[in-house]
């Protein structure tokens, strides 16, 4: 069974800090899909970025940018210049491939509370 | 953003009762999800549906049902809800394709007492 690890259940940082939240994940898929999911506290869950199996490269959108490491089965999520807007939970998520069809499901992890003080 | 609806946003039950949660989308996906979030746990797949008619369990489906009648409305149905049965509940939609990301609606907080 496939599982995605989020050891820090929460983080407190100070404004203008850079906080990295770590995700370590398992599969036995070749290809798989990596995605991390942002959770205010309106409670809607908003969609990231996602990152295939195949393509390394990290990528940077603004203050985001995101470290993939197939070698050691993580993809982190480093927020740059924290803001208090940026308090929220975080979720990563790994999709699988579902044995009866073409459908895929995402396992998520149990989430990272980051809370970023003014 | 993606169109989809949930209803009720919140709803409190009693213990036995049945229960219908809605999900309506505007996007002719082709699959739908229900997931269920409790602390400590992120979320957890409990039905999902890969067409109209088409419907499999996932992760956690014990004391849920679905149905998909349309491509656009997706039901969860609590047949006799239990109090382990309070959460928030998340549809999610998903396009054709293994590479494409799930958009969520915004959540059903429900409670049974």
């Amino acid at each position: 069974a496939q599982k995605v690890t989020q050891a820090q259940t929460e983080i407190s940082v100070v404004e203008k800090e850079d906080v990295t939240l770590d995700c370590v994940y398992e599969t036995r898929d070749t290809t798989y899909y990596l995605f991390w999911y942002k959770q205010p506290p309106s409670g809607e869950l908003v969609f990231l970025i996602r990152r295939n199996s195949f393509d390394e490269q990290n990528e940077i959108s603004g203050r985001y940018s995101w470290n993939f490491q197939k070698s050691t089965s993580s993809f982190n999520f480093t927020i740059t210049a924290s803001q208090v807007v940026d308090s929220a939970v975080y979720f990563c998520a790994l999709s699988e491939l579902i044995s009866s069809g073409s459908a895929r499901q995402l396992t998520f992890g149990s989430g990272t509370q980051l809370t970023v003080l003014p | 953003d993606a169109g989809i609806t949930q209803s009720p946003r919140h709803k409190v039950t009693e213990t036995g009762t049945p229960v219908t949660l809605r999900c309506h989308q505007t996007e002719n996906h082709r699959y739908m999800y229900w997931y269920r979030q409790d602390p400590g746990h992120g979320l957890r797949l409990i039905h999902y549906s890969y067409g109209v008619k088409d419907t499999d369990k996932g992760e956690v489906s014990d004391g849920y049902s679905v149905s998909r009648s349309k491509t656009e409305d997706f039901l969860l149905t609590l047949e006799s809800a239990t109090s382990s049965q309070t959460s928030v509940y998340f549809c999610a939609i998903s396009e054709v394709g293994t590479n494409t990301e799930a958009f969520f609606g915004q959540g059903t907080r429900l409670t049974v007492v």
